[in-house]
């Protein structure tokens, strides 16, 4: 069964289309995530939620909407897609906000923009 | 602000091959340490972790000691195998902003 499922695994798009990514996480966690990983690797938060309530809201251009519908899920929407936004998504989940919690990741969105 | 630091890659070993990557870090106060590990095409799994100074974290045979003194926490194996093929994160956590700051991640390719 898998902990934290996201929804699509690949997503390939044209520019300026409106798309959205799903996490779900069956842990029974309090607080979820979203990072952004570059071609280099590169690993940045975008957003986080603790029972629903939005807690990190990193720079990230407003395109992107977080939804946090119940604990168990974390949604992303992203509008007017830009080249740049091609990147793999990930969802995170952990089982509260504290230092010695450890995020517990699915396995990623590859999203590309044509 | 708080960073993290890591050697640069990628790494080639052979097998058994003793295996260091460096992570220094740059943080107030006294922060969490995590090596987190992503296998190609999946997302990141905690590796393992150490939550204060002169702390060894430990798992699957990767060991990695906390260092107040010098602000490090390297990476280290006895013998890699081909499985351990991987990108390697070091992370900590900043209490204060209530989130992991990542490394730029290290590239592992073991050869048989």
């Amino acid at each position: 069964d898998t902990a934290v499922s996201q929804t699509p695994k690949y997503l390939v798009t044209q520019m300026g289309n409106d798309k959205s990514i799903k996490c779900e996480q069956n842990l029974g966690h309090d607080t979820m995530y979203w990072y952004k990983q570059d071609s280099k690797k590169f690993l940045k938060i975008m957003f986080s939620y603790n029972n629903k309530e939005l807690i990190i809201n990193e720079t990230v251009p407003n395109r992107f909407s977080p939804k946090s519908p119940d604990k168990a899920h974390l949604n992303l929407h992203i509008n007017s897609l830009e080249l740049g936004d091609s990147a793999v998504y990930f969802c995170a989940s952990s089982p509260g906000t504290g230092g010695n919690q450890p995020q517990h990741f699915g396995d990623g969105t590859r999203l590309s923009i044509l | 602000g708080n960073s993290v630091t890591q050697m640069e890659g990628p790494v080639t070993l052979s097998e058994e091959a003793f295996l260091t990557i460096n992570c220094t870090y740059t943080a107030t106060g006294y922060p969490s340490l995590f090596w987190y590990v992503q296998y190609p095409g999946e997302g990141l799994q905690l590796l393992l972790k150490a939550t204060k100074a002169d702390d060894k974290g430990s798992n699957k045979g990767f060991e990695a000691t906390y260092r107040k003194e010098t602000t490090s926490f390297h990476l280290e194996k006895g013998s890699v195998q081909v499985s351990d093929s991987a990108v390697y994160f070091c992370a900590l956590w900043e209490t204060s902003g209530s989130r992991l700051t990542f490394g730029e991640g290290t590239q592992l390719t073991v050869n048989p």
